[in-house]
């Protein structure tokens, strides 16, 4: 299995803050890869998928980058209805692999 | 747009099997390039993927939980199905139902999820 590590596993961040979340793949998934976005008791939203391209309906402040093993989801400027967990997840294998999620809370 | 809905018992008892069923509507189950998935998520705790269908009833499951799982789809009714025997207290989570897209195999859609609860 693919292992996807995400880091920090916490972020405590005000509005308005860009705030930025790694992922690493224990090995290369090219650009397979996913970010979602979870709220308290809701099912996870898909923000990204193929590491840069923006889901439609999300808001362009919401960015990806990255290829290989490494990837990074940016928020440019943070908003009150961002506060959440966020997830990356791997669609390049089977079985399918989701990191273990970044809370950004607010500071 | 297509929506997800899932359904079945909140309580299984140990040993037993876990039954739920997600239903699609606004869309047909069979139209399009699309895996339907299950993964679960154990409170307080992250996300794990149990496995996913074809239309044409073609499956994958996680390795972790293969011995377990079955996954079947009835087009009929556009629905797919998932199965989980010998339940453990483990196997207490919110189950969701996604919809897998050709689009870089990102789960585009979700339902909202149901609790099962594993308890005697």
């Amino acid at each position: 299995d693919i292992q996807m590590t995400q880091s920090p596993s916490s972020v405590s961040a005000s509005v308005g803050d860009r705030v930025t979340i790694t992922c690493r793949a224990s090995h290369g998934i090219s650009s397979w890869l996913a970010w979602y976005q979870q709220k308290p008791g809701k099912a996870p939203k898909l923000l990204i998928y193929a590491a840069s391209s923006l889901q439609s309906g999300v808001p362009s402040r919401f960015s990806g980058t990255g290829s290989g093993t490494d990837f990074t989801l940016t928020i440019s400027s943070l908003q009150p209805e961002d506060f959440a967990t966020y997830y990356c997840q791997q669609g390049n294998s089977l079985p399918r692999t989701f990191g273990g999620g970044t809370k950004v809370e607010i500071k | 747009q297509v929506q997800l809905q899932e359904s079945g018992p909140g309580l299984v008892k140990p040993s037993q099997t876990l039954s739920l069923t997600c239903t699609v509507s606004g869309g047909s189950i069979s139209s399009g390039s699309y895996y339907w998935s299950w993964i679960r998520q154990p409170a307080g705790k992250g996300l794990e993927w149990i496995g996913r269908i074809y239309t044409s009833g073609s499956t994958n499951y996680n390795p972790s939980l293969k011995s377990r799982v079955t996954i079947s789809v009835d087009t009929s009714r556009n629905q797919f199905s998932l199965k989980l025997t010998s339940v453990t207290a483990a196997d207490t989570a919110v189950y969701y139902c996604s919809r897998e897209g050709g689009i870089a195999a990102a789960l585009d859609i979700w339902g909202q999820g149901t609790m099962v609860t594993v308890s005697s």
